[in-house]
């Protein structure tokens, strides 16, 4: 357990669905990320909240669409996704969204997301 | 964007020693991180080096050369457990995350 859960662990949806990935800390963190992590490239920023207040888009396409009802809880919506969507969605939380010293991530296992 | 390089793959013997590089290219420098990730599971933090100099934590050692922009991760003793991807991290001069398409590592009994 890291502190940081993400449900569901997989998830396999048509283009034409629409689902949300859920992510919950308890670690007192005040800032939480999304991030995609497809296979042999880097892990890519996707969104950034600080104080329950987004503070970073990272030019996501619209169909990914973010919400933070409270520190604690982190939601990926999703709705008509592409194939190329298919990737592992991680979730991770942090102290502050920025700042000297460390401010280490805590990652979440991820969502496992299929696209047909 | 920042610029993070790592190997893709590596392989080494149980009992072995192996040495992750990564060298990077970015704007400004605020540290750097070291991640493990095996597969199926959430990627966990391994070290921080924001100076320059070798940091040791057990079998593990990260060390920094700012001025080359190059860091490594040691790993000594291999076990089987240590087998999983490698993920170098840099935090530039606007304090932004930029991560390496990490390195997978296999140990071989």
């Amino acid at each position: 357990e890291t502190g940081v859960t993400q449900t569901p662990r997989h998830l396999v949806m048509g283009m034409t669905n629409k689902k949300s990935l859920k992510c919950e800390q308890h670690l007192g963190h005040n800032a939480m990320y999304w991030y995609k992590q497809s296979a042999k490239k880097p892990l890519e920023l996707m969104f950034v909240y600080s104080l329950e207040e987004r503070v970073e888009n990272n030019s996501v396409p619209s169909r990914f669409s973010p919400e933070c009802p409270n520190s604690s809880h982190l939601f990926l919506h999703l709705h008509t996704l592409q194939p190329e969507d298919s990737a592992l969605y991680l979730c991770a939380s942090s102290p502050s969204e920025e700042g000297s010293g460390a401010n280490v991530l805590t990652f979440g296992a991820g969502s496992r997301l299929t696209v047909l | 964007g920042q610029n993070i390089d790592q190997p893709t793959e590596m392989t080494a013997t149980e009992g072995a020693i192996v040495q992750i590089n990564c060298t990077y290219q970015t704007s400004g420098f605020n540290g750097l991180f070291w991640y493990q990730q095996h597969a199926g599971e959430a990627p966990t933090f391994l070290s921080y080096n924001v100076l320059d100099g070798l940091e040791e934590k057990g079998r593990f050692s990260s060390f920094l050369s700012r001025s080359k922009g190059y860091s490594y991760l040691l790993l000594k003793e291999l076990q089987m457990k240590d087998s999983a991807s490698y993920l170098c991290a840099v935090r530039d001069g606007d304090y932004k995350l930029s991560f390496g398409a990490g390195t997978t590592v296999t140990v071989r009994a």
